[in-house]
């Protein structure tokens, strides 16, 4: 079966820090990968899916980046965190198949405070 | 931008009645999901429907779709109080060539014992 892991579960920096969040996906090969911010009492918010090793789709430009380095990995980073950065980011994949269903699997989020 | 938008934003219900929510969207869909998100968790998908489909059940769930009013309703019945959560639907958007699940804001529904 599949499983989809998220480190570190919850993390506290000061503002104009690095940030690394890993995500890494089990049971699976060539999944579509996306990160999602949620901030407090609010939506999802789409930050960069990939569809492929070193393949990246932002949809919002900011300071934040996403990496590919292995086909189950997937990594957010920043240079510099600014305190909007703060919220709870989720990683999920959905199977590369071509189902039309586009169902993601989530995992369990990072919850990250800037301060 | 914000396809989905559930209704009401949050419910407060008492242990064994049903619980309604609503989902409104802008545009043509392939289908439309529903998920589950407990507090501090991850979302967990819990029902889908295809757009030729007009009403799906899972268990204790019943979900409508309307595509002539691009809305949808999630209907929890005999609710408990383990289904307290925040509920979201989201609708596939193509975009240049690709694939999104875009997310309503979520409703927050409280099922107290």
């Amino acid at each position: 079966s599949q499983t989809i892991h998220q480190w570190p579960a919850t993390l506290v920096q000061p503002v104009g820090s690095p940030l690394s969040l890993e995500c890494t996906v089990e049971g699976t090969s060539n999944p579509n990968l996306y990160w999602y911010r949620q901030a407090a009492g609010r939506g999802l918010q789409l930050l960069f899916y990939s569809v492929g090793i070193g393949q990246i789709s932002s949809e919002v430009p900011q300071n934040l980046s996403a990496s590919r380095p292995q086909d189950r990995q997937f990594i957010l980073s920043s240079k510099k965190l600014l305190l909007s950065d703060s919220g709870f980011y989720l990683c999920a994949w959905r199977p590369w198949h071509g189902r039309r269903d586009n169902e993601q699997f989530f995992g369990p989020g990072t919850r990250l405070t800037v301060l | 931008s914000q396809q989905g938008e559930e209704d009401p934003q949050a419910l407060s219900i008492q242990e064994g009645e049903n619980a309604t929510m609503n989902c409104s969207y802008k545009t043509s869909i392939n289908n439309l999901q529903w998920y589950r998100q407990n507090s501090g968790r991850g979302l967990v998908h819990l029902i889908l429907i295809r757009s030729n489909e007009r009403e799906k059940h899972s268990g204790r769930l019943r979900v409508t779709l309307d595509t002539s009013k691009k809305s949808s309703s999630l209907l929890i019945t005999a609710s408990r109080a383990a289904d307290t959560a925040s509920y979201f639907c989201a609708t596939v958007v193509t975009q240049g060539g690709s694939e999104k699940l875009v997310f309503g804001k979520g409703m927050k529904l409280t099922v107290n014992p």
